[in-house]
């Protein structure tokens, strides 16, 4: 069953803009994580956040986290023709070891 | 640094023939995952295995598919026989256990 759901499916923006995804899920995590996935290529890690984290950075990147509301936010700031991608947040259930289950993921196009 | 490395990158074949799907993990890492990733489906945790040994294999969607892990440095997944419904591209990644996961490109396969 989906355990990550991103909001919106697909997100345009000019070049410079911010651009925010979403992310719900609905059992208790450890921690959650974030990927991008160019067309034609695997998913590429990008940050992850523990569960008992609120914020966390990485470049242009900023990731909050609400295990209260069981949601999570990319925050992409001053994007870039090359941030055209998926992405996808990620989480591993408690009960769930290892394995991650992902979201359907966010369709962004960057124009420039 | 070589990432994982999945072959082929494309498979075409007809409706009733073996298809074998190749992955060879990144070295060190001691969790290999194999997923499936379409547009109606997403992406779906087919099985993984941790120190190749098989964890959780309930996202195998039938006794048509199986996946070993002979040793370390290599898996497989094969499909028998192959349906049109398998089109899919089947990605393969690695890690340490509860660390992020390090994706290949893919494999495309396409049943006639």
């Amino acid at each position: 069953s989906q355990q990550g759901e991103e909001d919106p499916q697909a997100l345009s923006i000019q070049e410079g803009e911010n651009a925010t995804m979403n992310c719900s899920y609905k059992t208790s995590i450890n921690n959650l994580q974030w990927y991008r996935q160019n067309s034609g290529r695997g998913l590429v890690h990008l940050i992850l956040i523990r569960s008992n984290e609120r914020e966390k950075h990485s470049g242009r990147l900023r990731v909050t986290l609400d295990t209260s509301k069981k949601s999570s936010s990319l925050l992409i700031t001053a994007s870039r023709a090359a941030d055209t991608a998926s992405y996808f947040c990620a989480t591993d259930a408690v009960q769930a070891g290892t394995a991650l289950i992902f979201g359907k993921g966010t369709t962004l196009s960057v124009s420039s | 640094d070589a990432g994982v490395i999945q072959s082929p990158r494309h498979e075409v074949t007809e409706m009733g023939q073996e298809v074998t799907l190749r992955c060879k993990p990144i070295s060190g890492h001691n969790s290999l995952f194999w997923y499936r990733q379409t547009m109606m489906r997403g992406l779906e945790l087919l099985i993984y295995f941790n120190n190749n040994v098989p964890i959780d294999d309930s996202g195998m969607p039938e006794d048509r598919f199986s996946a070993k892990m002979p040793n370390a440095s290599f898996s497989t997944l094969k499909i028998q026989p192959s349906e049109p419904r398998d089109s899919a591209v089947y990605f393969c990644a690695s890690g340490y256990s509860n660390q992020p996961q390090h994706f290949g490109d893919g494999t495309r396969l396409s049943i006639l």
